[in-house]
């Protein structure tokens, strides 16, 4: 079974228009540990954020916001007024327990910004 | 303070030839990644090292491929020999403790 589910393959939506990245987790640890990562056209993959399983503030950073509802098992990624540069594939991740820093991989969602 | 640094960014080698991908993970991070990423299969963890010994190399695809770690600045992912289905684009990360930072990739094409 997937640990970490991005059910949303591909996504295109028209500049400007708010989206929403959907990430579904999987996981007995209750410590355990989300993150978001970005891989624009040019390849390289960006760390976005990491939230550990004991906080679940809401986080806010200029036109992204993610969502973390230990309820459902999810960590959901929304861009806000969305731009071209903001097309890419985004990765969501998981790494579970305390002391193991492996991740693992969802599979992405590919965002298309349409201008 | 620089990024993960690999080299070489491309390269192109014929199949059978030996390939090293080389890294040089950010200072002061305890633990070194290697990924392979394709189209078919994604992203996958081939092997890491916590303070240059190597942790769990099950990812590892066969024994054509070894990584070394020799201290704490530098490791390398050698394939020898190669084959076209080693054809990807292989990153290495590093990482103070949860959080991984990747470097910038390197594409390996096996004519």
């Amino acid at each position: 079974a997937q640990k970490v589910t991005q059910a949303q393959t591909e996504i295109s939506v028209v500049e400007k228009e708010d989206v929403t990245l959907d990430c579904v987790y999987e996981t007995r640890d209750t410590t355990y540990y989300l993150f978001w990562y970005k891989q624009p056209p040019s390849g390289e993959l960006v760390f976005l954020i990491r939230r550990n399983s004991f906080d679940e503030q809401n986080e806010i950073s200029g036109r992204y916001s993610w969502n973390f509802q230990k309820s459902t098992s999810s960590f959901n990624f929304t861009i806000t007024a969305s731009q071209v540069v903001d097309s890419a594939v985004y990765f969501c991740a998981l790494s579970e327990g305390d002391s193991n820093y492996q991740l693992i991989w969802g599979a992405g969602t590919k965002l298309i910004i349409k201008p | 303070d620089a990024g993960v640094i690999q080299s070489p960014r491309h390269e192109v080698t014929e199949m059978g030839q030996e390939v090293t991908l080389r890294c040089k993970p950010i200072s002061g991070h305890d633990y070194l990644f290697w990924y392979r990423q394709t189209m078919m299969r994604g992203l996958e963890l081939l092997i890491y090292f916590n303070n240059n010994v190597p942790i769990d190399d099950s990812g590892m695809p066969e024994d054509r491929f070894s990584a070394k770690m020799p201290n704490a600045s530098f490791s390398t992912l050698k394939i020898q020999p190669s084959e076209p289905r080693d054809s990807a684009v292989y990153f290495c990360a590093s990482s103070p403790r949860n959080e991984q930072y990747f470097g910038p990739g390197t594409r390996l094409t096996v004519t």
